[in-house]
């Protein structure tokens, strides 16, 4: 099935550091959330966002909905040690079987202390 | 409990055999989702139920692959004469409703081997 592309798909950051990363699509998608997934778990939804363009914050992370519809970034800031996990894009398009999610690749991050 | 619940947490078959793997939704969530996560992959839709309707089953594999949802709450994923491709985690979530803005609370999963 089809996945999203997630950039960068690992990368190994030092405590404190601003982490990036960004997720492209070859469709258009309508609305655009970014989960993190710890091992053994489910993914959990840190950011959801809804509009073109919309930049939306929640504490140290901040999102935003591509122009185009068909990309996303994701930064944290002032990275710590709880921060280490998988990070999945997922877009939704609305229809009338349901909101199902297209997942990306995952960037798996890792923290230093 | 307040989040979604599966189990087996884990579960171990011969190529062969037919596993069944549960899934409860949050209580009061009309909308379920199963998917499909391999080893270092993002999670794939599998099937969508909206109440005990079965609206969308585009994402399942092969015909070996069957869910319900007969009482609208509780879900079941059977897979039949599993292969060794079957091998995934099978995550399940559930929203309120179907509205774009709800979220979908994802359960723990189900990690599936199949030897």
């Amino acid at each position: 099935g089809q996945q999203l592309n997630q950039n960068p798909q690992s990368m190994f950051i030092q405590e404190g550091e601003d982490v990036s990363m960004n997720c492209t699509s070859s469709s258009i998608f309508n609305t655009w959330l970014w989960y993190k997934q710890d091992p053994g778990e489910g993914p959990v939804l840190l950011i959801a966002l809804y509009k073109a363009g919309e930049l939306t914050s929640n504490g140290r992370l901040t999102a935003q909905f591509g122009i185009t519809r068909k990309d996303s970034f994701l930064n944290i800031s002032a990275s710590i040690p709880s921060d280490v996990g998988i990070y999945f894009c997922a877009g939704m398009i609305l229809t009338g079987g349901g909101n199902k999610l297209t997942f990306g690749t995952g960037t798996q991050l890792k923290v230093e202390l | 409990g307040a989040g979604v619940s599966q189990s087996p947490r884990y579960k171990v078959a011969k190529r062969g055999q037919d596993v069944a793997l549960r899934c409860d939704p949050i209580s009061g969530h009309v909308s379920l989702f199963w998917y499909q996560q391999a080893l270092g992959q993002g999670p794939e839709f599998l099937t969508y139920f909206q109440n005990e309707a079965q609206l969308d089953k585009s994402g399942l594999p092969s015909d070996r692959f069957f869910a319900e949802r007969p009482e609208g709450s509780v879900s079941t994923l059977k897979i039949q004469r599993t292969q060794q491709e079957d091998s995934a985690v099978y995550l399940c979530a559930s929203s309120l409703e179907g509205a774009s803005t709800d979220t979908q609370y994802f359960g723990p999963g189900t990690r599936l081997t199949v030897l």
